[in-house]
């Protein structure tokens, strides 16, 4: 079975520019969960997505966002890029909500010049 | 608000040592707990997990934790650390019971084991 899928691995940005960062999850698996990873703030939780909708999300401004398609794929995006951007975005995939654990992707390292 | 506390940032040990790392949570309900590994230029990997039943718990590579509640601590150990053990170590918490996978990470501890 093949993991938790993320693309591009690697992106550089200018600040003002927009990204868009994608996500399959493990197949089957219905939710989705984006963290930011960074030296400074260590993981953090972005959002959550089940079944197409965000059930969850953390302390980030309006300009970090994200979707679910019908087929459990999901995308996020940042709109507005600044310096402080810069991290490794990961994403996680379980089956369920709740009590149930999550899978990580390899994440994709975004670099805000 | 929920948090995570690893108390050791940065441990070096010799092969064959053994290991705990410390981890405490901040939160009045039930809780479910983890402990993930990221290897160098890995991803993040389950070590174990704990969501109800036996408050010892053990996981992949020789790991155990135990989930002592009264104390809100989820120690993770290892009898004898081996080179390849070499990784950062994260500690996470989320609602049991929830309808939430978020996850409330630690700020990771980086073990370094000599050989």
């Amino acid at each position: 079975k093949a993991g938790v899928t993320q693309t591009p691995r690697y992106l550089i940005k200018t600040r003002g520019q927009q990204v868009t960062l994608s996500c399959s999850p493990i197949s089957g698996h219905r939710s989705v969960s984006w963290y930011q990873q960074t030296p400074g703030q260590g993981l953090q939780f972005l959002f959550e997505y089940f079944s197409e909708t965000q059930r969850n999300k953390g302390n980030f401004p309006g300009r970090f966002s994200g979707r679910q398609f019908s087929n459990s794929r999901s995308e996020m995006n940042v709109s507005t890029l600044e310096l402080g951007d810069s991290a490794l975005y990961l994403c996680a995939s379980s089956a369920e909500m709740g009590k149930d654990i999550q899978y990580f992707g390899a994440g994709t390292r975004l670099s805000v010049l | 608000a929920q948090s995570v506390s690893q108390h050791n940032h940065h441990v070096i040990l010799s092969e064959a040592a053994s290991l705990e790392l410390g981890c405490n949570y901040s939160y009045g309900g039930t809780v479910n707990l983890f402990w993930y590994v990221q290897y160098p230029g890995q991803h993040l990997q389950l070590l174990l997990k704990y969501f109800s039943g036996d408050p010892l718990v053990k996981g992949i590579k020789g790991f155990e934790a135990e989930f002592i509640k009264s104390k809100f601590s989820f120690n993770l150990r290892k009898p004898s650390v081996q080179w390849s053990d070499t990784a950062e170590y994260f500690c996470a918490v989320n609602k049991n019971g929830g309808a939430t996978n978020k996850l409330i990470f630690g700020t990771g501890t980086l073990l370094a084991v000599q050989p």
